[in-house]
């Protein structure tokens, strides 16, 4: 039982390049998240799908989009990347009847 | 709005000391309250949860109580091992959309 996954682990952009993150979970579970983890700031939300063709923006969603590509896939993309986006992204899911999200592993992203 | 406040770190333990991190919560209505471990190049892994006043969480040694007169939710463990190293992050669920996390905190501990 895999989990969550995501992919890639380590990633270094350009000023302006663009990249989707991808994010797969294995739980059949109906909510998904991304979120942004930069030193002394904690986890913030920058999106999350609280079912299968639906999305919504979180504390944090400005240079970012979404796809719910399926019940199992949550991508985001950055259109246009700048060096404030360097951060950890993580990829989380919910199932129906729990309030326990579990994550993935993370993409390190570093925007030169 | 909901917010978590936890003890700021880092902070250094020898090895079988006492541990405390402290986390204070507000949020309306009844939170379920969670902790979660982040060891080194991994993601978040829940390391325990409560969700109701007087629950007491506990997993690998760690605890913590939900206290509601209080709003605190304190992480404890008697005796720390170097590989309890990690990061400490308090985080409440409202039931609304999400999580909402404290800052973390950093913990090593030395032989």
């Amino acid at each position: 039982n895999a989990g969550v996954t995501q992919t890639p682990k380590f990633q270094v952009l350009k000023t302006g390049q663009s990249m989707t993150l991808q994010c797969a979970q294995d739980m059949n579970h109906n909510s998904m998240y991304w979120y942004r983890q930069d030193p002394g700031m904690g986890l913030r939300l920058i999106y999350y799908s609280a079912s299968e063709g639906t999305t919504d923006k979180g504390e944090v969603p400005n240079g970012y989009n979404v796809s719910r590509l399926n019940k199992r896939e949550f991508s985001l993309r950055l259109e246009s990347a700048a060096p404030s986006q360097t951060s950890v992204y993580f990829c989380a899911s919910r199932g129906v009847s729990t309030d326990t999200q579990y994550f993935g592993p993370g993409t390190r992203l570093t925007v030169l | 709005g909901n917010s978590v406040t936890q003890m700021e770190g880092p902070v250094t333990l020898s090895e079988e000391a006492f541990l405390t991190i402290n986390c204070t919560y507000t949020a309306t209505g009844y939170p379920s309250l969670f902790w979660y471990v982040q060891y080194p190049g991994e993601g978040l892994q829940l390391l325990l949860k409560a969700t109701k006043a007087d629950d007491k969480g506990s997993n690998k040694g760690f605890e913590a109580t939900y206290r509601k007169e209080t709003t605190s939710f304190h992480l404890e463990k008697g005796s720390v091992q170097v590989s309890d190293s990690a990061v400490y992050f308090c985080a409440l669920w409202a039931g609304s959309y999400q999580l909402t996390f404290g800052k973390g905190t950093k913990l090593s501990v030395i032989p």
